[in-house]
This record gives structure tokens, sequence and C-alpha cells, in this order.
């Protein structure tokens, strides 16, 4: 299994700044995983981060906007540039720890922007 | 492109009653999974489901996996008020990632 520490847990923002999600998980794992999930809706892939390579994004998600960094194999950042009301959401990191297994969440951090 | 369809999106149930969730995947995969959110928080793993006729029971709720026809099922076993929750079945990808479906806001009233 995976224990997975999110921070923070929520934040208030002001538009137009960035605020940077920290995910460590206590374990080494190779993939892990950014999720936004906007509110009253389900939850949509940001990337996947794997240390040593850049992060892969998904369609609608762009490196400006999200910068992931994944130093080591136990610790990721999330990065929300340049914030606008439309952020407002919540971000999820999760871990995969191999074949056929399951998948772990952090507690999530609720982001609204005002 | 892997989708995942979830319904009904929104279910109230008398306690006491019975009722089943529908999760139909578009494409071949060898993991699903099964979630419970409660409002404002993050996600409960409620089952994994790894092979054709898996089946996974915890409680009131039963889960269930038919690869043939991509297709799992949660049936819920006379409803308790404490099941009120969001619902929500997950496909495992091939990069490890996890695509949901838009989850079902079950609603348990007295």
């Amino acid at each position: 299994s995976a224990v997975i520490s999110q921070k923070p847990s929520r934040d208030i923002c002001q538009r137009g700044t960035s605020l940077t999600i920290q995910c460590q998980v206590d374990s080494q794992v190779t993939m892990m995983f950014w999720y936004r999930q906007q509110p009253g809706q389900s939850l949509t892939l940001i990337a996947t981060a794997n240390q040593g390579s850049e992060a892969t994004y998904e369609s609608g998600f762009v490196i400006d906007k999200f910068p992931i960094s994944r130093p080591n194999l136990t610790f990721s950042t999330l990065t929300v540039s340049n914030m606008s009301p439309e952020d407002s959401s919540i971000y999820l990191c999760s871990v995969y720890t191999g074949m056929n297994t399951e998948a772990f969440f952090g507690q999530g951090t609720r982001l609204t922007v005002v | 492109e892997l989708k995942v369809e979830q319904n009904p999106l929104f279910l109230s149930m008398q306690e006491g009653k019975n009722y089943t969730i529908y999760c139909n995947y578009s494409t071949t995969s060898d993991r699903l999974y099964w979630y419970r959110q409660d409002p404002g928080k993050s996600l409960e793993s409620l089952f994994v489901l790894l092979s054709n006729g898996a089946v996974k029971q915890e409680g009131r709720l039963m889960a269930s996996l038919d690869t043939k026809a991509r297709l799992s099922t949660l049936h819920i076993t006379a409803a308790v008020h404490d099941l009120s929750a969001t619902y929500f079945c997950a496909v495992g990808g091939s990069q490890g990632n996890l695509i949901f479906g838009k989850g079902t806001k079950l609603s348990v009233k007295p």
C-alpha cells in the first residue's frame, strides 16, 4: 500500500497568483498522477509525472499553466499558475504501485480562486 | 480512446431498498475500481476488480465485473442513510492512470 500526504488541504487565492501543491508518498513509486475535479464534476487527469522525465500532459492541459516537478520517487509538486476563478477545483495526486493493484489518492487540495 | 459511462447519474433511494449502479467502458482494461466520495472529501477506495467474473462484497455493497461485456455493477442492498455519497467507477488506463465515470450521486432517504 501507499500513504500519500498532500498539502495544502485547501487554499483561497487571488486571481493572477500561483499555488504549488505538494504530494509526498511513504514509499517509492514510479507513476504519479495529478487529477482535477471541478465543482460537481468527475475527476480528469491533468498529467502523469514520472521521475527522471518530463511530465506528460493530457489534452487541454499545458505545462505553462500546470508545471509539475518530480525530483525523486516519493515526491511531486503541481503548480497552478496565473490563476483565474475557473481554476477553482479539487486537485488530487495519485500513485499506482504496479500491475493489478490499487490506486491511491491523496486527501486533495481544495482551491478557491477569488 | 477509453471511455467510461456510468448510470444513473443521480439516484434517490428509500432506506431498505435495493438498487444497482452500472459502469460500462469502451475498450479492454485489466482493472476496474469503485470509489466513494463524500462532499468535500477525497476518494475512498471500495473495490478493485481485476478479472472476469470477479465479485467483491463489503457490507451492503457488492461489485462485480464482466470483462466480456465491459460492464461492472455496484449493487446496494437494503440501503441506509449512511450510504449517501457520490460513487465513481474508474477503469485502469494503459499508463497506470484511471479514467473515471461521471459519478452517481446517491441519496438515501428515510
